[in-house]
């Protein structure tokens, strides 16, 4: 069954630690999308892809680096984790253009910075 | 920037009531599309609904463009439909390669028996 996965789904890292966050969809999507969650704000992008090889930034990508080395893997990388990063992080992916938005979500991975 | 409004922020029904949750919208959206996430966290699709009215199962969602606002209804409530209710849109124009959702900060529901 086609699937968006994440891993690890809890994290605690501490201030200044470096994080990686990985997400494999078995969709074959092009595009893949990093959101975060935190309350009162609904999902916010943070960084997306076209396809192997592609990053762009989203609407808060500061603090924050992707990694798309395949079609099936997006990566969100933390270089120096701060508190203000703690949140729940989603990874999804979509069908590239035809007018289509739809969007298809992992099961979000939670991560606390102390 | 596009903003998204969703209204009530929380709404606590008895089982087999229906429930009326809204979406405002700052701009013209062409596409909106309604998600539940679980009180686990996962996210699902319910319906996409750009214009117009549109059904599945107990939800039936209407859409009017020109005034910026969605409604999804839920007939019948039922304790699984507990969680939370998220509204999202692409505005402006569908790009050919990337089409940009922005989402509202939900509606959460809770359902007794």
């Amino acid at each position: 069954e086609a699937a968006v996965t994440q891993s690890p789904r809890n994290k605690v890292a501490v201030t200044g630690g470096k994080v990686t966050l990985s997400c494999n969809q078995t969709n074959n999507h092009n595009n893949m999308y990093w959101y975060r969650q935190d309350t009162g704000h609904g999902l916010r992008l943070i960084h997306y892809s076209y396809g192997a090889g592609s990053t762009e930034k989203g609407d808060i990508p500061d603090g924050y680096k992707a990694s798309r080395p395949s079609q099936e893997n997006f990566s969100l990388i933390l270089e120096l984790a701060t508190p203000s990063q703690t949140s729940v992080y989603f990874c999804a992916s979509g069908v590239k253009g035809g007018g289509y938005a739809e969007q298809f979500f992992g099961p979000g991975t939670r991560l606390t910075v102390l | 920037g596009q903003q998204v409004q969703q209204s009530p922020a929380s709404l606590v029904l008895q089982e087999g009531e229906n429930a009326e949750l809204q979406c405002n919208f700052s701009s013209t959206a062409t596409q909106l599309q309604w998600f539940y996430q679980s009180p686990g966290g996962s996210l699902v699709s319910l319906l996409s609904n750009p214009s117009g009215t549109k059904h599945t199962g107990r939800l039936t969602s209407t859409t009017v463009t020109k005034e910026r606002r969605s409604s999804l209804h839920i007939s019948s409530s039922q304790t699984t439909d507990s969680g939370t209710y998220l509204c999202a849109i692409v505005g402006g124009m569908l790009s050919g390669s990337f089409n940009k959702l922005t989402f509202g900060a939900g509606t959460r529901l809770a359902v007794c028996p």
